[in-house]
Formats: structure tokens, C-alpha cells, sequence
């Protein structure tokens, strides 16, 4: 079955270090995003993606990069951890090929806790 | 800028009750999508329901029905015969036409046997 994973499900770094988070789905689907999962705050938007080689920021990027070299795949990178972005973090897909294709799926989440 | 509102941080209902969640978003668009998802304690967030903005009949899944008030930009959650599987966080989402979201700050839904 189609599906999107993400890994490591957890992980501890400390402050200062670079981490990526990957993200891979097998739907071919066009459309992923990244989100943050704070209490208080829903799920907030880090970047996303419309297609191989298309990448933009969402409401909270400051900090994060990502980059799209295939359809199936959309790492996240933290490029100086920081203990504010200790959260959970979700990578969603969907496939942009107009309604009613326009729901996102999520993956499991990774828990990232930065000392 | 789209804003989702979930004005109930907590809710309970007892079991084979019917519980109401509400949502409320504020948006100068006239074509978008609304969604609820569910995110019990593992974690993983499942979709619950969508609507269509430009479709006026509320949608259904099984014991999951929406109030769709386009006017008044509210998208309320019904539960019907509430099951101990419905615990979880509700989120209220707005999709607009760029397939961007934006979520709600979530219901923590307790069922009580």
C-alpha cells in the first residue's frame, strides 16, 4: 500500500548541530509540506513543496530549509539546532492534481528535542 | 491571512452521546476546503471529514456530520453515538487555493464509559 513515512521517529540533538528529518511518500504525489506541533498551536506551516525543484516558506521558516530532488522525498534540515525547535514535527502529502485530491495525508511524526 | 478558531480547548460526552465541536475561520476567499482530522494519542493525524466551500450540502461519514455555515464561516463537527475510540484531538483545518493549511488549535475529546 501507498504511504508516507518519516524518520527517525525521535530524536535527541543538542543546540548548535545540524539534523535532517526525512520525509518519503510513495503516492507520487505532487504537493508535501512540513509542519510543527506545539502545544498551543496547532500545527504551524514550515515549508512545502509543489513539485520537484519547488520549495517555499511557510508561516514559521526561520531556521529550517528543505529541498526537493525527486517526487518521493522532501527532507527538512535545521541548520544550528536550537531548543526552540524541540517539537513534533509532521510531513503531509497531497496530490495537487485538482479536487477532490486536495486532502493532505501525515505521516507518524518525529519527535526532535534539542538540548 | 486565514485564521482558524477552536474555541473549546476540552470537551467530554458520554459514550453513545452525541458531542458538537466547533470551528470557526475567518478568510476573504471564496473557494477552499475544510477539513477535520483526528489525532489520538499515537500521535498520527487521520482524516476525519472535508467539505468543499462551494458545496452547500453539509457532508457525512458514517457518525461524523458537518454544519457548514458559509456565511458565517463556522464548520462544526457532530459525532454521533460517541465511541471510547473517538479520545483524541480534533483539528479543524482550512485549506486555501494555493493548498496551503492552516490548522486550529485543537479539542481534546474525552469519551466517558
Amino acid at each position: 500500500d501507498a504511504e508516507i513515512t518519516q524518520s527517525p521517529r525521535h530524536k535527541i540533538t543538542e543546540t548548535g548541530r545540524q539534523v535532517t528529518l526525512a520525509c518519503h511518500q510513495t503516492w507520487n504525489h505532487n504537493n508535501m509540506f512540513w509542519y510543527r506541533q506545539d502545544l498551543g498551536h496547532g500545527l504551524r506551516l514550515i515549508h512545502y513543496s509543489y513539485g520537484v525543484q519547488d520549495t517555499n516558506k511557510g508561516e514559521v521558516s526561520d531556521g529550517y530549509s528543505v529541498s526537493r530532488s525527486n517526487t518521493e522525498d522532501l527532507p527538512l534540515t535545521l541548520e544550528s539546532a536550537a531548543s526552540s525547535q524541540t517539537s513534533v514535527y509532521f510531513c503531509a502529502s497531497s496530490d495537487g492534481r485538482g479536487d477532490p485530491q486536495e486532502t493532505q495525508y501525515f505521516g507518524p511524526g518525529t519527535r526532535l528535542l534539542v538540548l | 491571512a486565514q485564521t482558524v478558531t477552536q474555541s473549546q480547548p476540552e470537551m467530554s460526552v458520554q459514550e453513545a452521546e452525541t458531542v458538537t465541536l466547533s470551528c470557526t475561520y475567518d478568510t476573504s476567499e471564496s473557494n477552499y476546503y475544510l477539513f477535520w482530522y483526528k489525532q489520538p494519542p499515537s500521535r498520527q493525524m487521520i482524516l476525519v471529514i472535508r467539505q468543499e466551500a462551494y458545496k452547500q450540502q453539509n457532508a457525512t461519514e458514517n457518525r461524523f456530520s458537518v454544519n457548514f455555515q458559509k456565511a458565517a464561516k463556522s464548520f462544526s463537527l457532530k459525532i454521533s453515538d460517541s465511541q471510547l475510540g473517538d479520545t483524541a484531538m480534533y483539528f479543524c483545518a482550512f485549506m486555501n487555493t494555493g493548498n496551503q493549511f492552516y490548522f486550529g488549535t485543537g479539542t481534546s475529546l474525552t469519551v466517558i464509559p
